[in-house]
């Protein structure tokens, strides 16, 4: 069946770093993948997503692309801020089914 | 545009006690999820509603959660009896289905529920 593994957590860094989040992904025909994102108390919110290979998602200065010979979804962002800290998920929907399976999710902390 | 409601935010109760959940998707999508969030853990889905239709519950334990989506908006996810391992994070979700698998879904904030 469909998976996604994340990079395991939890991710500490200083303000102003360079971010990445492995996310791989298991999957029969050609799934949409979404990175999702869980602020302190509040609930999941879509970051991103890309439909198709090469597709690249963004916003909010994060990125991801979509990488099929890879099977990758890697979320990165140049220059984290504190209120980047929060709980993020990588997951895939197939195109037969609207079925999110998420990772297990990476806890990221930003220091001043 | 008001996002997903559920309620209660949180709700203890003993084991083997009824405990419902409630959800009112955002107006006019007509796909609605119920998630189950283990600590820790991913969202992993229960059931999903296209309309008042349950099209996906292969992952419903069935002998104790049952669900309902009448006229196909709200929606209730009721455990009976509830077990100490069900204690976790419920999640309602909701989307307007366009097909293809790449509708975005938008999360309630979640019911806590704890079994002691």
């Amino acid at each position: 069946g469909n998976s996604v593994t994340q990079m395991e957590g939890p991710v500490t860094l200083s303000e102003e770093a360079f971010l990445t989040i492995n996310c791989t992904y298991t999957a029969t025909g050609y799934p949409s993948l979404f990175w999702y994102v869980q602020y302190p108390g509040e609930g999941l919110q879509l970051l991103l997503k890309a439909t198709k290979a090469d597709d690249k998602g963004s916003n909010k200065g994060f990125e991801a692309t979509y990488r099929k010979e890879t099977t990758s979804f890697h979320l990165e962002k140049g220059s984290v801020q504190v209120s980047d800290s929060a709980v993020y998920f990588c997951a895939l929907s197939s195109t037969h089914n609207q079925k999110l399976v998420f990772g297990q999710g990476t806890r990221l902390t930003i220091n001043p | 545009e008001a996002g997903v409601v559920q309620s209660p935010r949180y709700k203890i109760i003993e084991k083997k006690q009824p405990v419902a959940f409630w959800c009112n998707p955002i107006s006019g999508h007509n796909t609605l999820y119920w998630y189950l969030q283990n600590l820790g853990q991913g969202p992993e889905l229960l059931i999903r509603y296209e309309n008042e239709e349950a099209v996906d519950d292969s992952q419903l334990p069935k002998d104790r959660f049952s669900a309902e989506r009448l006229k196909g908006v709200d929606s209730t996810l009721k455990i009976q009896p509830a077990e100490l391992g069900d204690s976790a994070v419920y999640l309602c979700a909701s989307s307007l289905n366009t097909g293809g698998g790449a509708d975005t879904q938008y999360f309630g904030p979640g019911t806590r529920l704890t079994v002691l």
